[in-house]
């Protein structure tokens, strides 16, 4: 059974500061997977989706890698703003179903 | 991509009563699906909704208590059945689009069962 992991739960840092935030999976057979933003009591916005072949996405300031054999993924956010402060979600998906199995997310707080 | 909407966006209900939560998609998809986010967790897959047959449900959620319709390729609608406060949640709909399932959310549906 996949199990997705995101450490840590919390994170805190001072406007301008980069952000890495890790996610783990269990079972490495993964089609793709996917990276949201959501905002308190809001819904999942897709940030950055990575297929099982690819090693790195980018997007604006955001870039998130894949290391599937070791079962990780990180996004980086770069020059974090307080407009960046939401939980952040990574959630990965076999192509058998088309299930997503979602990390419990990093809550981020940028201070200005 | 695909603009998802849901309604109601948020509702409180009494014990024992039934919600029912729609979603409605811009485009035609192939694939959607209810999530369920209870305060402080993360998502759960409660079932796949298929147009034209019966839903797909996830271990630990049956029909009787979520019955769930999908008459076309752009609507589906999810039924949170004799609600306890345990309900309480946000429940979402997501769509896949593309070849590399990529998936969609709605804005979700904020339920309080008292």
């Amino acid at each position: 059974k996949q199990e997705v992991t995101q450490i840590p739960a919390a994170l805190s840092v001072p406007e301008g500061e980069n952000l890495v935030l890790n996610c783990s999976f269990t079972d490495s057979a993964i089609y793709n997977l996917q990276w949201f933003r959501q905002d308190p009591g809001k819904g999942l916005t897709s940030l950055l989706l990575i297929q099982s072949s690819q090693r790195e996405q980018t997007s604006g300031r955001l870039n998130a890698s894949l290391d599937k054999s070791s079962g990780r993924s990180t996004l980086y956010i770069a020059a974090s703003q307080p407009g960046d402060s939401a939980t952040y979600l990574c959630a990965v998906i076999k192509a058998a179903g088309n299930k997503l199995t979602f990390g419990g997310g990093t809550r981020v707080l940028v201070k200005p | 991509s695909a603009v998802i909407s849901q309604k109601p966006s948020r509702d409180i209900c009494q014990r024992g009563t039934s919600l029912t939560i729609q979603c409605q998609v811009d485009s035609q998809v192939t694939m959607m699906f209810w999530y369920r986010q209870q305060p402080g967790q993360s998502l759960t897959l409660i079932a796949t909704a298929n147009q034209g047959s019966e839903a797909t449900y996830e271990s630990g959620f049956v029909i009787d208590k979520f019955p769930i319709s999908r008459p076309n390729l752009t609507f589906s609608t999810l039924t949170v059945s004799n609600m306890s406060p345990e309900d309480s949640s946000i429940y979402l709909c997501s769509v896949s689009t593309n070849r590399v399932l990529e998936q969609y959310f709605g804005p979700g549906t904020r339920l309080t069962v008292t």
